[in-house]
């Protein structure tokens, strides 16, 4: 069956826009995890969904960055103002659960802040 | 709080030999440890998670991890490389007490040469 998939693959924007990232998950994932994956800071959790509601936002660097998810399903990650320090491979999963379900992960999307 | 540290950034090993990546973590709770691997310019790929049952985990493509509480550590073994595991790998731990939101703290990677 179908993986979950991210889109754009890839995004080169310039400081101060705002972008939208898609993640559209596995069916019938109930839990939908983004991360971000950049050459300082490895890999950091960013937000965690069940549902369409956000229970655990703690990894959002700052206000710039929201998030959302509708129909329990496709989920959108927004950064705002885009500053360089944003640039990154922004990673998205999902499970049935949480806890010690498998997260899934898709291929991420690469953005390019210049 | 939750971290995880993998010894080494960079492992060489040649095709056939054993490969050992390391992982330390530190969790004021008992923990999920999990191995993910990487191949270049694709996600993250599960190779294997420990959820407090057995402490000897195997995992996909011959691999396996020994989860050892008293020295808090969960290294990545394979008995003989092969050129296609040439990747990078990622420890990563959550917490595992009930009603966790599964999220994972990552450690910072080990890329893995497999030289012929």
């Amino acid at each position: 069956g179908a993986g979950v998939s991210q889109s754009p693959s890839n995004k080169v924007t310039e400081k101060g826009k705002d972008v939208e990232l898609r993640c559209d998950p596995i069916s019938g994932h109930t839990a939908l995890y983004w991360y971000r994956q950049s050459l300082g800071q490895g890999l950091e959790f960013l937000i965690y969904f069940q549902g369409n509601s956000a229970p655990d936002k703690s990894g959002l660097p700052s206000d710039r960055f929201s998030a959302e998810r509708t129909g329990g399903s496709v989920s959108t990650l927004t950064i705002q103002r885009t500053q360089q320090e944003d640039s990154a491979v922004y990673l998205c999963a999902s499970s049935w659960g949480q806890g010690t379900d498998t997260q899934y992960f898709g291929p991420g999307t690469r953005l390019t802040v210049l | 709080a939750q971290s995880v540290t993998q010894l080494g950034s960079h492992v060489s090993v040649s095709e056939g030999a054993l490969v050992l990546l390391r992982c330390n973590y530190s969790s004021s709770v008992p923990p999920y440890l999990f191995w993910y691997v990487q191949y270049p310019n694709q996600g993250l790929q599960l190779l294997l998670k420990y959820t407090s049952a057995a402490t000897l985990v195997k995992g996909i493509n011959g691999f396996e991890a020994e989860f050892k509480k008293s020295e808090t550590s969960f290294h990545l073994t394979k008995p003989s490389a092969h050129m296609s595991d040439a990747a990078e790998y990622f420890c990563a731990v959550s917490d595992g007490l009930s009603g966790n939101t599964g999220k994972l703290i990552f450690g910072q990677g080990t890329t893995l040469q497999v030289k012929p």
